[in-house]
């Protein structure tokens, strides 16, 4: 597909479990980005992959999260013993190389709840 | 820190012009100004951006302040279907997108 495809788009998951998000990006982007967004709330950064560089994990709210993308294709946010307030849903954008003069494309996102 | 400032809210009549103002006042030369919008249940999509000069597209247009401290995007003729949150954003270079609040549009019939 030409867009950004994210997948599952909806994901159940037990407390204390843990979650796989994955992302495919638009071919040839070589930045990357996952945000997360809550109920009724803004998008908060998480993490940012360009190019070769060492990603941008500043964004990242504790060591259960984690994320991992192959040369400049498929990633993949992994949440590790869930927990309710990782209930929101995980937006996956990118973008051409230089993403301050090209716009981002995002996926429609991934809605997480934990039970 | 989305270093922009926008109006949390605006409400606009249908098929009137819209203006939707943001402030940057601590721009940097080469940030670029972008604007995003979120529609409900959707993911953000890309409006428009600039860096000095006004820009149109078949979306909206942006008007840029002389200093380049605010910007305003314009919505020529805003339909029920343009109600989202608007997002106005500093982008410089490889630097991650950093997305405040945003202003949430609604369209008066």
């Amino acid at each position: 597909g030409a867009g950004v495809s994210q997948s599952p788009s909806n994901k159940v998951t037990e407390k204390g479990k843990d979650v796989e998000l994955r992302c495919d990006p638009i071919s040839g982007h070589t930045a990357l980005y996952w945000y997360r967004q809550r109920l009724g709330q803004g998008l908060e950064f998480l993490i940012y992959f360009q190019g070769n560089s060492a990603p941008d994990k500043s964004g990242l709210p504790s060591d259960r999260f984690s994320a991992e993308r192959t040369g400049e294709s498929v990633s993949t946010l992994t949440i590790q013993r869930t927990q309710q307030e990782d209930s929101a849903v995980y937006l996956c954008a990118s973008s051409l190389v230089i993403p301050g003069r090209r716009e981002a494309f995002f996926g429609q996102g991934t809605r997480l709840t934990v039970v | 820190d989305a270093k922009t400032t926008q109006p949390n809210s605006m409400e606009s009549n249908e098929e009137e012009p819209v203006h939707l103002p943001c402030n940057h006042s601590t721009i940097s030369g080469t940030d670029y100004i972008h604007w995003y919008r979120q529609l409900p249940s959707q993911g953000p999509e890309y409006v428009i951006h600039g860096l000095t000069s006004n820009v149109n597209n078949r979306m909206a247009s942006l008007a840029i302040a002389e200093d380049r401290k605010s910007s305003t995007l314009i919505l020529h003729r805003a339909t029920l279907r343009d109600a989202a949150v608007y997002y106005c954003i500093r982008a410089f270079g490889n630097e991650k997108l950093t997305f405040g609040t945003g202003t949430r549009l609604t369209i008066i019939p």
